[in-house]
């Protein structure tokens, strides 16, 4: 059966530029979820989004990181004016909604920023 | 502030063997622990969890073991095999609803080597 797909799975931009990255969840888990793993770090936390509201942004790092999530289904992380920070590995994952502990997750799309 | 420790960032164990891998947390509200497994270029994926409520889940060649009080858990895998060679990410949340609840917070993750 489908997994949760990302693309693209590499970016390469240059510093300044807007990136939009995709995620298509499985279908009909109502919760999806942004991380992002830097070089040498876990996974952090950006997003949560039960349908199409996201009750917690607390994890965004900055104002230039925004996410929304459309018919309950894709979701597209954007990033304003990269920067080299931002290089990242960004993983969406996503579950059933009582199922939160088991999340499925996608590939991931490398973003390098230079 | 980590907290989700994984303080071996790489264990070697021979084939056949026990590998025990550690994590450590600091945040007395979590009360669910999951381990993922993740190969390189793909996403991590579940293999095992835990609540607070259990000292001990097993699955197949997988156990986790939950120490409260000493605020550790460890998976273990008997007997280990070339292809669980990956990065295992210990992971907790807090298991009922409130703020969090959803949120998982991973530790760094330990890259095992099993050697043939």
């Amino acid at each position: 059966g489908a997994g949760v797909s990302q693309s693209p799975s590499n970016k390469v931009t240059e510093k300044g530029k807007d990136v939009e990255l995709r995620c298509d969840p499985i279908s009909g888990h109502t919760a999806l979820y942004w991380y992002r793993q830097s070089l040498g770090q876990g996974l952090e936390f950006l997003i949560y989004f039960q349908g199409n509201s996201a009750p917690d942004k607390s994890g965004l790092p900055s104002d230039r990181f925004s996410a929304e999530r459309t018919g309950g289904s894709v979701s597209t992380l954007t990033i304003q004016r990269t920067q080299q920070e931002d290089s990242a590995v960004y993983l969406c994952a996503s579950s059933l909604y009582d199922r939160v502990g088991e999340q499925y997750f996608g590939p991931g799309t490398r973003l390098t920023v230079t | 502030d980590q907290q989700v420790k994984q303080n071996s960032p790489s264990l070697s164990v021979q084939e056949g063997r026990i590998s025990i891998l550690n994590c450590d947390y600091t945040n007395s509200m979590f009360d669910y622990f999951l381990w993922y497994k993740k190969y390189p270029a793909e996403g991590p994926t579940f293999l095992i969890s835990i609540s607070s409520i259990k000292d001990k889940n097993e699955d197949g060649r997988f156990t986790v073991f939950l120490n409260k009080s000493a605020k550790h858990l460890s998976l273990h895998i008997v007997p280990s095999q070339p292809g669980d060679s990956a990065v295992y990410f210990c992971a907790a949340k807090r298991e009922y609803s409130g703020a969090g609840s959803y949120q998982l917070t991973f530790g760094k993750g330990t890259k095992l080597s099993v050697i043939p």
